[in-house]
Parts: structure tokens; sequence; C-alpha cells
């Protein structure tokens, strides 16, 4: 069945520093792939999303590219601040299902 | 602003009763999701329904239920509750076209006691 892969966490940063958060996936035919994120006390909201290969999405200075050759998804971004200490999940969207990785969680140190 | 509305944000059930979890949306989404959320295995989907009065089986099905008898309201049914369903619950919601946002409410913490 489809899955979605995405790196252990917690992931550690100065403030500055660049990010990357792997993302990989497996699903038959074209899924749309999102990036949701969780911060400290508060529900689920979209970051960005992709709906076919080589497109890119990007908010809040993160992006991510959607890679059918590879499967993938990474997110980065290229100074990350402390207010971007949150939960990562990177998730799939084929027919009417949404699949998501288990989450990164992200810690930014200033 | 968008709003999907579970009805409590914790609750507290013995072993054997049965839990209805509610979850209202108002944004006229044809999908609706649950999840349940646990640490170090992210969300898990339980059910989703993309109608009325139609159910799939996510990934985790077994001891629950759903019910969906109107566009705007997805039950979350535990039959006999049991402690490894002790978790948190997101309900989350859709439209059907591809490559659409889902929205999510605040979650219910449940434990099972």
């Amino acid at each position: 069945g489809d899955s979605v892969t995405q790196m252990e966490g917690p992931v550690t940063l100065s403030e500055e520093a660049f990010l990357t958060i792997n993302c990989t996936y497996t699903a038959t035919g074209y899924p749309s792939l999102f990036w949701y994120v969780q911060y400290p006390g508060e529900g689920l909201q979209l970051l960005l999303k992709a709906t076919k290969a080589d497109d890119k999405g990007s908010n809040k200075g993160f992006e991510a590219t959607y890679r059918k050759e590879t499967t993938s998804f990474h997110l980065e971004k290229g100074s990350v601040q402390v207010s971007d200490s949150a939960v990562y999940f990177c998730a799939l969207q084929r027919d009417d299902k949404i699949i998501f990785g288990k989450g990164t969680r992200l810690h930014i140190l200033p | 602003d968008v709003k999907v509305t579970q009805s409590s944000r914790y609750l507290v059930k013995r072993t054997g009763e049965k839990v209805f979890l509610e979850c209202v949306q108002d944004m006229d989404h044809e999908n609706m999701f649950w999840y349940r959320q646990d640490p170090g295995l992210g969300l898990r989907l339980i059910y989703f329904s993309y109608d009325v009065k139609m159910k799939e089986k996510g990934d985790i099905p077994e001891g629950y239920s759903v019910s969906r008898e109107k566009k705007e309201r997805f039950s979350l049914i535990l039959e006999s509750a049991s402690t490894n369903q002790t978790s948190m619950y997101l309900c989350a919601s859709s439209f059907r076209q591809r490559g659409t946002e889902a929205f999510f409410g605040q979650g219910t913490r449940l434990t099972v006691v």
C-alpha cells in the first residue's frame, strides 16, 4: 500500500542554519504531496504542497520539489528561526486517502 | 474562517465503555477523516469518508467504527474501549478535488483507564 517515510527526529539546529528534512514515498499512480506543520499546542496546518512532478511548493521560506524519479519531496529552508521549532509531517494524497509520515520534531536553538 | 470542531478536548473513559468522538466541519467538504496520533508513530488513518453514508477503512480500523449521516458530521465510535486506544484523535476534512489541503480539528485526547 501507499506509504511515506521521513527522517527520524529530533533534529536540533542553531538559528540561521540550513535545514533539510528528507521525505520519500511509495504510491501507485500520481499522488499529490504535502508538508504539514504542528506548532506546540496547535493543530496541524498546511505548510506547502505540490501536485505533479517537478512542481515546487513554497511558503514561509520553506521549499520542497516533487521528484518523481527519486519518489522524494524533501523539505528545505535556507535559514531557520527559533519560531520554526515544530513537528513537520510529510503526506501524500491519492484518490480520497491522505497518508502521513511519522513526523520529524525540529528544535531551533537561539 | 474554516473550522473543524471536535466535541471534546479531553476525555477519560473506562475499559469496556462505548465511546463516541464527534467532529463537525462548516466548509461543505466531501471528505472527512479520523486519525490517531501517537509518539513515534505519527498520524495513522483509522477511517475516512468521501460522502454521506460512505466509509472506507484506513490503515488501523480494528476496534473502531464510524458514522456519517450528515455531510458536516463524522463520528468515530469505539465499541468497547481498551487501554491501547488511549491516544490523541484528530479529525480532518477536505474537498474531494485532487491536491486540496486537509483542515484539522484541535484533537481529542482520550484516556482509557
